[in-house]
């Protein structure tokens, strides 16, 4: 596609289950990134991967965060057993390196709300 | 730390000049970045500033860059309220991998 795509836009979830958030980046790039929005927070670096090597995860809040790149393309976010602070909006951005010197170029995000 | 810096918010008028204030961490950064984010839209690359200048004018923008002190502002010169839109500092972290840090974002709302 000509953009990032994220799905779901919207999530509700009950407290306790499992969610998946996926992102189709940019075709071509190398690098991917996620990030968590909350009211007051910012934009949270969660999880980064750049072409084979190893992802960065120092981001990742718990255990029960994680995600995985296939074929060095989708990715796919998982948080496990749901926690009302995990409500937010989770935005993923691809770039076509990873290093500085490239625009990184966003998807309008899931809003995950867990009740 | 991997903390960028920035206030929470800034109103001002219509036709004033805005000033957008950032304190980034990582003193290797190749480029520093700001990106807006309008209400109910994706974030998007505004302008960027490579760390060899101490200013960058595009148009209505003005990037000044303070290594010393690691600080970058961003300048709006008579903001309309279309600017009225939340502002982020970025920074290629370096370390192991050269991750992209945002600010806290600044909210600049413009009163009419």
């Amino acid at each position: 596609g000509a953009g990032v795509s994220q799905s779901p836009s919207n999530k509700v979830t009950e407290k306790g289950k499992d969610v998946e958030l996926r992102c189709d980046p940019i075709s071509g790039h190398t690098a991917l990134y996620w990030y968590r929005q909350s009211l007051g927070q910012g934009l949270e670096f969660l999880i980064y991967f750049q072409g084979n090597s190893a992802p960065d995860k120092s981001g990742l809040p718990s255990d029960r965060f994680s995600a995985e790149r296939t074929g060095g393309s989708v990715s796919t976010l998982t948080i496990q057993r749901t926690q009302q602070e995990d409500s937010a909006v989770y935005l993923c951005a691809s770039s076509f390196t990873g290093t500085g010197g490239t625009e990184a170029f966003f998807g309008q995000g899931t809003r995950l709300t867990v009740v | 730390g991997e903390d960028v810096e920035q206030s929470l918010f800034l109103s001002v008028r219509e036709g004033d000049s805005s000033v957008i204030n950032c304190t980034y961490t990582d003193s290797s950064s190749t480029y520093l970045y700001w990106y807006k984010q309008e209400p109910g839209a994706g974030l998007q690359l505004l302008t960027y500033i490579f760390s060899n200048m101490d200013m960058k004018q595009d148009q209505r923008l003005t990037v000044l860059l303070n290594k010393k002190d690691k600080h970058l502002s961003l300048r709006i010169a008579d903001t309309q309220t279309g600017d009225s839109a939340i502002y982020f500092c970025a920074e290629p972290y370096g370390g192991a991998t050269n991750k992209l840090i945002f600010g806290t974002g600044t909210l600049l709302a413009v009163q009419p």
